[in-house]
């Protein structure tokens, strides 16, 4: 199938280690935060979100960190699996607008 | 609930070439945006339609890009003519207001 990305920062991680990919947004306006999965060949997927009055959300094997004093945002990903081998991309809405802002992307690849 | 569909799948075309892109949103979805996604980078906003009203079209080259959203459901996005590097993935979503957006598996155009 189509590649999403050939040429994105990569993590490589081992089937079962927690994952954790990064990345820093731009407005200090933002205030929703959403992290998608893109597989090869597939829209984005909705993972998380969180809102700016949290500094952490959990879901299932998914937690999402923000930092807003450093603009950052992080997804940790718990016992990773095969199936977790994607693009990841950050993304940021400002209160006053629908307008979605995606980050660059990581390529999450797991081996056994 | 069904997904946004999206066609064609692929589609490739010679330079000055005219090419249209056609979505369906999920129903009761008001949003629907059109995002570009070169290869390598992440999803940008080209235009965001609101029911059947532009919202937003500041990235959409409009000597060569028009999108129409009619009757407020399906919409279509053309570009005429087209240059090689409009080359990338074309990606609809649908969102009700101020939730998470629902992404298609897009179309992948290819200027030649």
């Amino acid at each position: 199938g189509e590649s999403v990305g050939l040429h994105l920062p990569t993590l490589s991680v081992q089937e079962g280690d927690n994952s954790i990919i990064n990345c820093a947004y731009s407005n200090s306006a933002s205030d929703y935060f959403i992290w998608y999965k893109q597989e090869s060949g597939k829209g984005p997927q909705f993972i998380i979100d969180i809102r700016s009055n949290m500094d952490k959300r959990q879901g299932q094997r998914v937690t999402v960190l923000l930092n807003k004093t450093v603009k950052h945002l992080s997804l940790q990903i718990a016992a990773t699996q095969p199936g977790d081998s994607a693009v990841y991309f950050c993304a940021e809405k400002s209160y006053n607008t629908d307008k979605l802002i995606f980050g660059t992307g990581t390529r999450l690849q797991v081996f056994p | 609930e069904a997904g946004v569909a999206q066609s064609p799948r692929y589609k490739i075309i010679e330079k000055r070439q005219s090419v249209a892109f056609w979505c369906n949103p999920i129903s009761g979805h008001a949003t629907l945006y059109w995002y570009q996604q070169i290869l390598g980078q992440g999803p940008k906003l080209l235009i965001q339609f609101q029911n059947n009203g532009v919202v937003d079209d500041s990235q959409l080259p409009k000597d060569r890009f028009s999108a129409e959203r009619l009757k407020g459901v399906d919409s279509t996005l053309k570009i005429q003519p087209a240059k090689l590097e409009d080359s990338a993935v074309y990606l609809c979503a649908s969102s009700r207001q101020g939730q998470g957006y629902t992404f298609g598996s897009g179309t992948r155009l290819t200027v030649v």
